[in-house]
């Protein structure tokens, strides 16, 4: 069974600093999600990474994958308060897309 | 970009009403579309995969018979809540798979029900 972790679960950062959010999943899986969250709101994708050592950067947001450590990292750089939000990483379990989720990491920043 | 609509966006009803949500792909076909539930301040966990035109398969500890799911077309997968009841209040998200764009899966809007 496919299990996907993300530490930390909760983190409060201040604006302007950067700080590293974690994913780590037991099996192989080729593809590798990490999605934005707001309150009452639905999934915004962020990135998708399909291949050991892809990075993709959008913003202040940087994502990368090591397949071999079955380890996705979201590195946020000077965050700001609009990255205020759960940041979820899922993976693809087998051939069916089906996304397995991460435990999340809810992000405050502070002013 | 490739667009799912889910309605109604929240919904309050009745203990032992039923209730169903619809999710649809507006711009795309999709015949396989997944349904996901989040209680608050967790993860989402995957209730089942719907398949247009055959039966939906479900999780592990998820009662087919209380979560009917129907894929009747290309563009609609419906999940009905049956005899709800209060631990049913969950926030219920679809997601559809887009075949011809490279797999990718594209999330509806979500549902919020609360049963009283």
């Amino acid at each position: 069974e496919l299990k996907v972790e993300q530490n930390p679960l909760f983190l409060s950062m201040q604006e302007g600093k950067n700080y590293t959010i974690y994913c780590n999943y037991s099996t192989t899986s080729d593809r590798l999600y990490w999605y934005r969250q707001d309150p009452g709101k639905s999934l915004e994708s962020l990135f998708v990474l399909l291949s050991n050592g892809a990075v993709k950067q959008e913003g202040r947001l940087m994502a990368s994958l090591d397949t071999k450590a079955r380890l996705s990292t979201l590195h946020i750089t000077a965050a700001v308060h609009d990255l205020s939000a759960t940041y979820f990483c899922a993976v693809v379990d087998g051939t069916a897309s089906k996304l397995t989720f991460g435990t999340g990491t809810r992000l405050q920043v502070t002013l | 970009g490739a667009v799912v609509s889910q309605h109604p966006s929240r919904v309050i009803c009745k203990s032992g009403t039923s209730v169903k949500i619809e999710c649809r792909s507006l711009d795309f076909q999709a015949t396989t579309m997944f349904w996901y539930r989040q209680f608050p301040k967790q993860s989402l966990m995957l209730m089942a995969t719907s398949n247009e035109g055959s039966k939906a398969t479900y999780e592990q500890g998820v009662e087919k018979d209380k979560f009917l799911i129907n894929h009747a077309s290309l563009t609609l997968s419906t999940l009905t809540v049956t005899s709800a009841h209060p631990e049913d209040s969950s926030f219920y998200i679809c997601s559809a798979l887009h075949a011809g764009n490279g797999d990718k899966l594209f999330f509806g809007s979500g549902t919020q029900l609360s049963v009283l």
